[in-house]
């Protein structure tokens, strides 16, 4: 039983730059969150997907971005890095309408 | 207030010792909690869910939850140095999102 996978494990950028992280959820699963986690902290919630549209967002600038393919696949997209962003990236994958979520190992993005 | 707020740590405990973990949240609405635990470097780890009133037992782990008192509890009997690591409290969808605490760092002393 595959687990979810994320991709990239680990992304350099410049400032100013745009990114791309994937996400498979876990088989049988259909909705995907994603957060964001600096070091020492706890995960932030960006926004999760479900039946390919955002369903919930958290408190983060429209410069993130992200889409759910028929396949319920995930991207997130973020848009002009800044150097505050490099952080731990995680994919959480469930099942609607149950309330436990299962993560990814997580895309580490740094911006230089 | 913070909606889930937890003691960062550390948190250090002799090997066979029981590890407690405390958490408090804001909203009275949850319904369900979450522990994850989180090595160093690594994404967090689904270790508990408890959804009512009272103890979840699971081998070493117990979770415990009052209501009344918007307060979760985990316990870890017998430590085991496998045990280092951040636990997370997390509080239910709402709205569709889990809010995490900042999370308890434990440290298992040899």
């Amino acid at each position: 039983d595959a687990g979810v996978t994320q991709s990239p494990t680990h992304l350099i950028k410049t400032r100013g730059q745009q990114v791309t992280l994937r996400c498979s959820p876990k088989s049988g699963h259909d909705t995907v969150s994603w957060y964001q986690q600096a070091l020492g902290q706890g995960p932030q919630f960006i926004f999760q997907y479900y039946e390919e549209e955002e369903r919930q967002r958290g408190n983060f600038p429209d410069r993130f971005s992200g889409h759910q393919f028929p396949n319920y696949s995930s991207e997130l997209n973020v848009n002009a890095l800044l150097l505050g962003d490099s952080a731990l990236y995680l994919c959480a994958s469930s099942l609607a309408g149950v309330d436990e979520q299962y993560f990814g190992p997580g895309t580490r993005l740094t911006v230089t | 207030q913070k909606e889930v707020e937890q003691n960062s740590g550390p948190l250090s405990v002799p090997e066979g010792a029981i590890a407690s973990l405390n958490c408090t949240y804001s909203d009275r609405v949850s319904q369900s909690f979450f522990w994850y635990r989180q090595y160093s470097g690594k994404s967090p780890e689904l270790i508990m869910s408890i959804y009512s009133n009272g103890d979840k037992e699971d081998g070493r782990f117990t979770a415990q939850l009052n209501k009344a008192s918007q307060y979760v509890s985990l316990l870890i009997r017998d430590s085991q140095p496998s045990d280092s690591a951040t636990y997370l409290c997390a509080v239910p969808p709402r709205d569709d999102k889990i809010i995490f605490g900042k999370g308890t760092r434990l440290h298992i002393l040899p």
